[in-house]
């Protein structure tokens, strides 16, 4: 099946400075992916909505240039958070559905851990 | 995009048949409802999706009645390998493939 990867898996980094997450989708290409945060015990909660070529679209309360979101190409898309810190640890998926495909499944990355110390 | 409701827990023994049932009174027309299982500290994956009457797949059955209201996952003979937890989603896959998740069932199954 379809398969998205995500890296890092996990990585920890200090107060202030910035996270790159990238999500590529292996064996289709992605026009649109997207980002999500969970924290723990909780469900995932949709972050932004990143469209190749063009800005991404940010969910009512979350800070675009916090989060910052690249989509340079069908088959890759980034997330960078900047200045970090301890509250912005949190696990973070991404998706993606097949182009080519109209009606099929969103397949999610396995996730990246970020912890801010 | 329409809003879910699922149970927040549930118990089963290995070897029973685990049935989970999703509210999703606000359904649109071209909404399809999809399955996702969630293991602690991994992405969600894909389970089944369906539009109306019943699907199967090796996996697992979706049962979805002829008024679209709900949705009912069947997991046959669980193992303690299916504790995870389970969300319900409803949206067009036209519409670029925007997901909003519930805050899904945590199935935990005992020996």
């Amino acid at each position: 099946g379809a398969v998205v990867s995500q890296h890092p898996s996990w990585v920890i980094c200090k107060s202030g400075t910035s996270v790159k997450i990238e999500c590529r989708s292996l064996d289709f290409q992605a026009t649109t992916m997207f980002w999500y945060r969970q924290f723990p015990k909780q469900s995932l909660m949709l972050m932004a909505t990143s469209n190749e070529g063009s800005k991404a679209t940010y969910e009512q309360g979350v800070e675009k240039d916090k989060f910052l979101i690249n989509h340079a190409s069908l088959t890759l898309s980034t997330l960078t958070v900047t200045s970090a810190h301890p509250e912005d640890s949190s696990f973070y998926i991404c998706s993606a559905r097949d182009d080519r495909r109209l009606i099929t499944e969103a397949f999610f990355g396995q996730g990246t851990r970020l912890t801010v110390v | 995009l329409a809003k879910t409701t699922q149970p927040i827990s549930m118990d089963s023994y290995e070897g029973q048949e685990v049935n989970i049932t999703c509210s999703h009174n606000n359904i649109a027309t071209n909404d399809y409802i999809t399955w996702y299982q969630q293991f602690p500290s991994q992405g969600p994956r894909f389970i089944i999706q369906g539009y109306k009457t019943k699907v199967t797949n090796e996996v697992a059955s979706l049962f979805i009645p002829a008024d679209r209201k709900s949705s009912t996952l069947s997991l046959p003979r669980v193992s303690l390998s299916d504790t995870a937890v389970y969300y319900c989603l409803v949206g067009d896959p036209n519409q670029g493939g925007k997901l909003i998740f519930g805050q899904g069932t945590e199935l935990s199954v005992k020996p």
